[in-house]
């Protein structure tokens, strides 16, 4: 079945470093790639997303890009915030339909001042 | 626009109590999902349903049942709460095109079982 594999929290950056957040993949097919992001006390919201190989999204700084040959979706930023604070998820949709979608565990990024 | 909203916010239930998660979306969305989430852990999918009168099975299903009567609301019962099924619960909906398949979650509903 499908999988994501993200690395484990929690990370601790001090402002203005620079991020990476590891995410690798099992799927068959063609799956979309996702990262969700999750503030304290909300729901998921969708940060950026790629749906094929070597589509690269962005959004607010954060970049990821579709690495089939590696099976990645590795996230960065060049510069965080205090306000980047959260559980970062990595997923994908599965290919076969019905859009159901196979979330990582979820990777807490503490930024401090 | 409310997007998806979910009620209530938190619930402590005692073992064998019962009660229904509320999920409404105002987008006209076919996909409903909930999922639920445990303390570091990902989401794992419960239920699902395509459209109105249509549900199935996810992941995580045993102790719960759902209904899709209309597209806006898709409910969660927990008909015998076990403390296993305290939790974070969220309700999710998307509608399949090619371009827009990303999932909008509500705020989510944290459930304690004593």
């Amino acid at each position: 079945g499908n999988s994501v594999t993200q690395m484990e929290g929690p990370v601790t950056l001090s402002e203005e470093a620079f991020l990476t957040i590891n995410c690798t993949y099992t799927a068959t097919g063609y799956p979309s790639l996702f990262w969700y992001v999750q503030y304290p006390g909300e729901g998921l919201q969708l940060l950026l997303k790629a749906t094929k190989a070597d589509d690269k999204g962005s959004n607010k700084g954060f970049e990821a890009t579709y690495r089939k040959e590696t099976t990645s979706f590795h996230l960065e930023k060049g510069s965080v915030q205090v306000s980047d604070s959260a559980v970062y998820f990595c997923a994908l949709s599965d290919p076969g339909g019905y859009q159901k979608v196979t979330f990582g565990t979820g990777t807490k990024l503490q930024v401090i001042p | 626009n409310a997007g998806v909203t979910q009620t209530p916010k938190f619930r402590i239930l005692k073992i064998g109590q019962s009660m229904t998660l509320q999920c409404t979306q105002d987008m006209n969305h076919n996909y409903m999902y909930w999922y639920r989430q445990d303390p570091g852990m990902g989401l794992k999918l419960i239920y699902y349903s395509v459209g109105a009168g249509i549900t199935d099975k996810g992941e995580v299903p045993n102790g719960y049942n759902v209904s899709r009567s209309t597209t806006e609301d898709f409910p969660l019962r927990l008909e015998l709460a076990a403390p296993s099924q305290t939790s974070v619960y969220f309700c999710a909906s998307t509608n399949l095109t090619p371009l827009t398949d990303t999932q909008y979650f509500g705020p989510g509903t944290r459930l304690t079982v004593l």
